[in-house]
C-alpha cells in the first residue's frame, strides 16, 4: 500500500513571497491532515479535512494559509504571503476517519525555509 | 491549548540497554499513539492504545495507556542503533473529532 506523498520536499523562498505544498492521502483514507511542525517541537494542527469538507481549521492563520481538498482526495496548502516564522516542515497525514481508527499516517512533509 | 508533557527531553543510550520515556497531561484523553520521527522525514506510527490500563507490545517496544488516562509510557528493550531518533506521544481527546496534540518528542542517541 502506497504511503502519503507529498511535494516537493524541500522548498526554499524570499518573504513575502508565496509557495503552496500538494499532497496525496492513502487510498482510501477519508479524513486528511495539515501540521507545522517547528524545529524542536512536536507537529502542531493546522486544518483537518473530512472528505471535501473542513472539519478543524481553528488553529490556521486564514489571514496568510490557505488550504483545499476539492475531490476529497488531494490537497494543497498555500501560504500567502509567507513571513520568516512560516519556516518550518509541513506535514500531511490521513487516517480512515472513522471510530476507533484514527491513527494517523504521515508523509514524508516539506521542508519551507524563508528567508 | 492542551499540552503534553513528554520526559525526558533526551536520552543517551547504549546498544542493549532498555529505556523508558511517557507522557503525561492535565486532560483526559481517549487515545495514546507514539511516533517515530528520523531527520528528515515524517513521523511513523509505532503502537497505538485505545483503552485506560491497556498494554501492547510492537516488537521490543511496549507501550501503556496510562489507568488515569492522563498519561503513557513507552518502553524499548534492548536498544540498537538503529532505534536513535525522535520519539514523539500523541494523545487524541474525545470528541476531537481525531485531532492529534504531540508532546515536544524525546530525542534518542547513541552514548559516544
Amino acid at each position: 500500500e502506497a504511503g502519503v506523498a507529498q511535494s516537493p520536499r524541500y522548498k526554499i523562498i524570499e518573504k513575502r513571497q508565496s509557495v503552496a505544498f500538494w499532497c496525496n492521502p492513502i487510498s482510501g483514507h477519508a479524513t486528511l491532515y495539515w501540521y507545522q511542525q517547528i524545529l524542536g517541537q512536536g507537529p502542531k494542527l493546522l486544518i483537518q479535512f473530512q472528505n471535501n469538507g473542513v472539519v478543524d481549521d481553528s488553529q490556521l492563520p486564514k489571514d496568510r494559509f490557505s488550504a483545499e481538498r476539492l475531490k476529497g482526495v488531494d490537497s494543497t496548502l498555500k501560504i500567502q504571503p509567507a513571513k520568516l516564522e512560516d519556516s518550518a516542515v509541513y506535514l500531511c497525514a490521513s487516517s480512515l476517519g472513522f471510530t476507533g481508527a484514527y491513527e494517523q499516517y504521515f508523509g514524508p512533509g516539506t521542508r519551507l525555509t524563508v528567508t | 491549548g492542551q499540552q503534553l508533557n513528554q520526559s525526558p527531553q533526551s536520552m543517551f543510550i547504549q546498544e542493549g540497554e532498555d529505556v523508558s520515556m511517557n507522557c503525561t497531561s492535565s486532560s483526559i484523553f481517549n487515545t495514546w499513539l507514539w511516533y517515530k520521527q528520523d531527520p528528515g522525514e515524517g513521523p511513523v506510527l509505532l503502537i497505538a492504545l485505545y483503552k485506560a490500563g491497556e498494554l501492547t507490545s510492537n516488537g521490543r517496544l511496549t507501550a501503556q495507556f496510562g489507568i488515569t488516562r492522563k498519561d503513557s509510557f513507552l518502553n524499548i528493550s534492548a536498544s540498537i542503533p538503529s532505534d536513535v531518533g525522535i520519539y514523539f506521544c500523541a494523545g487524541q481527546l474525545g470528541g476531537s473529532q481525531g485531532n492529534l496534540i504531540f508532546g515536544k518528542g524525546t530525542k534518542l542517541s547513541v552514548k559516544p
